[in-house]
């Protein structure tokens, strides 16, 4: 059974580089069939999809986070990660980590999640 | 403000049936991509509720079920439930953004 989990820190400092990591299990971030995305969701609101890899061949981005973010993969390790430059308050978040079948389909399964907060 | 569009909230009896509209436009639910749904319980991460637009992962019980005309999807849930009781998200793709995209998430209260 595929699971996923989110690592990294739980707080970081405003202007500074935001990295998560993903580890997947029951699976392989190289399979062909699958991309690899990240979502997050302020505390109290709704969903908001950050940016989707497939295989490290093609990259995904969410238009209004895409000069901050870049999305990798860690062939060796099973993992694939997250990283959002010059982070705000407004990067305050529940970072998910999941899968889809296609860049134009659904997510699942999800991580549990990670809290980051943006604070001096 | 989402892409596409969903009540902030909707309640119902147990026993009875609701039902959660998802308004998107042209680019994205209107083009023909699909839609997901999604069932958020509190403090847990979003499980895949449909998929395709009315199509159940194995081990969804068959009292949701999704639905999609136009710009516009819906999740119906029959038989109402106290655990039902959670946040509900619709989910498709867009053309215009290149992107998946998320309605604003509704709140489903078990009267």
């Amino acid at each position: 059974q595929l699971q996923l989990q989110e690592s990294g820190p739980g707080l970081v400092k405003p202007s500074e580089t935001l990295s998560l990591i993903c580890t997947v299990s029951g699976g392989s971030v190289t399979s062909s069939s699958y991309y690899w995305g990240w979502i997050r969701q302020p505390p109290g609101k709704g969903l908001d999809w950050i940016g989707t890899i497939y295989s490290s061949e093609s990259t995904y981005y969410n238009p209004s986070l895409r000069s901050r973010v870049s999305i990798s993969v860690d062939t060796s390790k099973n993992q694939f990660s997250l990283k959002l430059t010059s982070v705000t308050a407004a990067d305050t978040a529940v970072y998910y980590c999941a899968r889809s079948p296609g860049v134009k389909a659904g997510f699942d399964p999800w991580g549990q999640g990670t809290l980051v907060t943006v604070s001096s | 403000q989402s892409v596409l569009t969903q009540p902030p909230s909707v309640s119902g009896a147990p026993g009875q049936r609701v039902t959660i509209s998802c308004t998107g436009s042209s680019a994205n639910i209107g083009a023909g991509y699909d839609v997901q749904w999604y069932q958020q319980l509190p403090g847990t991460a979003p499980k895949l509720l449909i998929y395709g637009n009315n199509n159940r992962p194995s081990g969804v019980p068959d009292r949701f079920s999704g639905s999609k005309s136009g710009t516009s999807a819906s999740l119906a849930i029959t038989g109402l439930q106290a655990e039902d009781e959670a946040d509900y998200y619709c989910q498709s793709y867009d053309s215009s953004l290149s992107g998946s995209v998320f309605g604003g998430g509704t709140k489903l209260t078990v009267l």
